[in-house]
């Protein structure tokens, strides 16, 4: 299995609505990560999460708030969120790697495509 | 400033042809790559990846060449078919302080191939 399965697919929330993305993946990776994908331009990394710890947070809004439930499951949980925030939002999946350790690529989820209205 | 930029932003190719999209880095820490494929509505597939000991490694129709030299990155397409019409991203990933890598990329802007029958 080499599958990171994202729910919903589609998401539209008003502005003053809470809602949460979810992510799983079985491949036993211990680092997730949210991107966000505007159209047209290339994903840009929000957060990190290292053994369900978070790790990186790229200086992003605390209307987003993750959560690493255990080492299968991230979540992604939605508040008071602007027209600007509509995006195509991902999840990656990858092993540590160690210095010098090979195959460390981040597997991608299908995304869900968030619209703030 | 750090930064993984492509130099032309399409490429258009005939069913058959070789295919090469070309990227720039700029940050000399930068010790492993990879290159991904975007389809339409789809979260970004892995194709290949490098490290920054070699300058050259091959997949199955595919060639990823390194030059640390001048930073530049390239992915050659053999044989190029319709299916490869996508967008195609470069990314570079960085070993943390500790030597871990925890598969942080940053991505470049992207390449749209599009392959005409």
């Amino acid at each position: 299995d080499t599958e990171v399965t994202q729910t919903p697919k589609h998401l539209v929330m008003g502005m003053t609505n809470k809602k949460s993305l979810k992510c799983e993946q079985h491949m036993g990776h211990r680092a997730m990560y949210w991107y966000k994908q505007k159209a047209k331009k290339p994903p840009e990394l929000m957060f990190v999460y290292s053994y369900e710890k978070l790790s990186i947070n790229e200086s992003v809004p605390s209307r987003f708030s993750p959560e690493c439930p255990n080492s299968s499951l991230l979540n992604l949980h939605l508040h008071a969120l602007q027209p600007e925030d509509s995006a195509l939002y991902l999840c990656a999946s990858s092993q540590e790697g160690r210095q010098g350790a090979y195959n460390t690529e981040a597997f991608f989820g299908q995304g869900t495509r968030l619209t703030v209205v | 400033g750090e930064s993984v930029g492509l130099h032309l932003p399409t490429l258009s190719v005939q069913e058959g042809d070789n295919s090469i999209i070309n990227c720039a880095y700029s940050n000399s820490a930068s010790d492993y790559f990879i290159w991904y494929k975007q389809e339409s509505g789809k979260g970004p597939q892995f194709i290949i990846d490098i490290r920054s000991n070699m300058d050259k490694r091959q997949g199955q129709r595919v060639t990823v060449l390194l030059n640390k030299t001048v930073k530049h990155l390239s992915l050659q397409i053999a044989a190029t078919q319709p299916g490869d019409s996508a967008v195609y991203f470069c990314a570079d990933q960085r070993s943390n302080a500790g030597g871990t890598s925890y598969g942080k990329l940053t991505f470049g802007q992207g390449t749209i191939l599009t392959v005409h029958p």
